[in-house]
């Protein structure tokens, strides 16, 4: 059983739309939760990072943990052709950490 | 405020040649360590992680060698490169816990 799964998509909505992001995970120790956004050939970068259940706001980024059912959710407010890339969900426990394989996202213009 | 730098950004070699691939991270003290790789299409595989000088752990038994000489450096080898040694490599560092920080990656081509 994989630590952390993740829906590859590909997904592909029109700018402006809301986009909603799912990763669910196995293990109910303590831990962080993370988002990362990843572009072609770089390296990924992080955009969320939270440990509690409930939602986590930044800018048109809104990251959502939901412990009881196991669940992490990124949604992503008036998508622009820029928030193009793969998004990677992780999560920390101790020296460890567990990646999504990745959802690829396109906004189309 | 942190960085890494991970050098360099692409790199072509003959199989059977050595590798060695350099991290280091500023602005912050006894940080823990990351090598992955990433093949295209699929996740980010951990090969190694150091949470100090000198202390390597492997998750994949392979052709690949980890060292950290400093604190603030990870270096990734190989003696002989083989053509299953191509992939993205990502150098990660973590405060001990929360979140992960990435370096831009080399892209390893092995010919």
């Amino acid at each position: 059983q994989k630590e952390v799964e993740q829906d590859p998509g590909p997904l592909s909505v029109p700018e402006g739309a809301i986009v909603s992001l799912n990763c669910t995970y196995s293990n109910s120790a303590f831990q962080y939760f993370m988002w990362y956004r990843q572009y072609s050939r770089k390296g990924p970068e992080l955009l969320m990072y939270t440990y509690s259940s409930g939602n986590k706001e930044d800018g048109r980024f809104t990251a959502q943990v939901d412990k009881s059912s196991k669940y992490i959710s990124l949604f992503i407010r008036d998508s622009q052709p820029s928030d193009s890339a793969t998004y990677l969900c992780a999560r920390n426990t101790g020296n460890q950490f567990y990646f999504g394989t990745g959802t690829s996202l396109t906004v189309i213009p | 405020s942190q960085t890494i730098h991970q050098w360099p950004a692409t790199l072509v070699q003959p199989v059977g040649s050595p590798l060695s691939l350099e991290c280091t991270v500023e602005g912050t003290s006894n940080p823990n360590l990351y090598w992955y790789r990433q093949a295209a299409g699929r996740g980010l595989q951990l090969l190694f992680y150091s949470v100090g000088i000198g202390q390597i752990s492997s998750e994949v038994p392979q052709n690949l060698s980890a060292s950290r000489p400093q604190d603030r450096q990870f270096i990734l080898s190989s003696k002989k490169l083989l053509l299953s040694d191509s992939g993205f490599y990502l150098c990660a560092w973590s405060p001990g816990q929360g979140e992960a920080f990435f370096g831009q990656g080399t892209r390893l081509t092995v010919v």
